[in-house]
């Protein structure tokens, strides 16, 4: 089982739609979960930390269940520049917080 | 965060030679660590190269084909040796900025392609 799962996509949504996106992860002992952007041909970028308490950043809303170890990505109301690929991160203790990416949920959002 | 620069941003090399690619940190960061993005796959952590001790590697790397320095707080490089094809990937460093909670920031990447 890969330690961090993200259904690859892509994800065809249009201007202003709702689109979440879901991360399951292995190690139930992870501590630390991020949400990264990477656009093409660039390095991922962090979005947003997510915390159990689950957090909100303007259009983007982040939840986490430590019980079903699921993560979740909400954005609402899409723009053109949300297309990107969505990288799920968590941390594994090997000694530090290794981070461990999941392979990426694109997303397209077309006029 | 942190502003981070890698050189070169691309290079094309032949097989058997070596690459040395350098990374610079705007501010002193203990945690710096490389990654390799192959194409279209992910990030998979090559190792850890933290200042004053040598680099910890992940498996499926050894020190002989990725040799790692950190002489100072705000840079490291990375040279990829005896490349060969399957070495074509982007490169990318990263550092964990002090006071947040694990999060890393990435440089710009080195994309390298292996004839």
């Amino acid at each position: 089982r890969k330690e961090v799962e993200q259904d690859p996509g892509p994800f065809n949504v249009p201007e202003g739609a709702t689109v979440a996106f879901n991360c399951t992860y292995s190690n139930s002992a992870s501590q630390s979960f991020f949400w990264y952007r990477q656009d093409c041909r660039k390095e991922p970028k962090l979005l947003m930390s997510v915390y159990s308490s689950g957090n909100e950043d303007g259009r983007f809303t982040a939840q986490l269940n430590r019980a079903s170890q699921y993560i979740s990505l909400l954005i609402r109301d899409s723009k053109l520049s949300d297309s990107a690929t969505y990288l799920c991160v968590v941390t594994v203790n090997t000694g530090f917080q290794k981070l461990v990416f999941g392979t990426g949920t694109r997303l397209l959002v077309s006029p | 965060s942190a502003v981070i620069s890698q050189k070169p941003s691309r290079d094309i090399c032949q097989r058997g030679t070596s690459l040395t690619i350098q990374c610079q940190v705007d501010s002193q960061v203990t945690m710096m660590f490389w990654y390799r993005q192959q194409p279209g796959q992910s990030l998979t952590l090559i190792a850890t190269a933290n200042q004053g001790s040598e680099a910890t590697y992940e498996s499926g790397f050894v020190i002989d084909k990725f040799p790692i320095s950190r002489p100072n707080l705000t840079f490291s490089t990375l040279t990829v040796s005896n490349m060969s094809p399957e070495d074509s990937s982007i490169y990318l460093c990263s550092v964990e900025v002090a006071d947040t909670y694990n999060e890393q920031f990435f440089g710009p990447g080195t994309r390298l392609t292996v004839l």
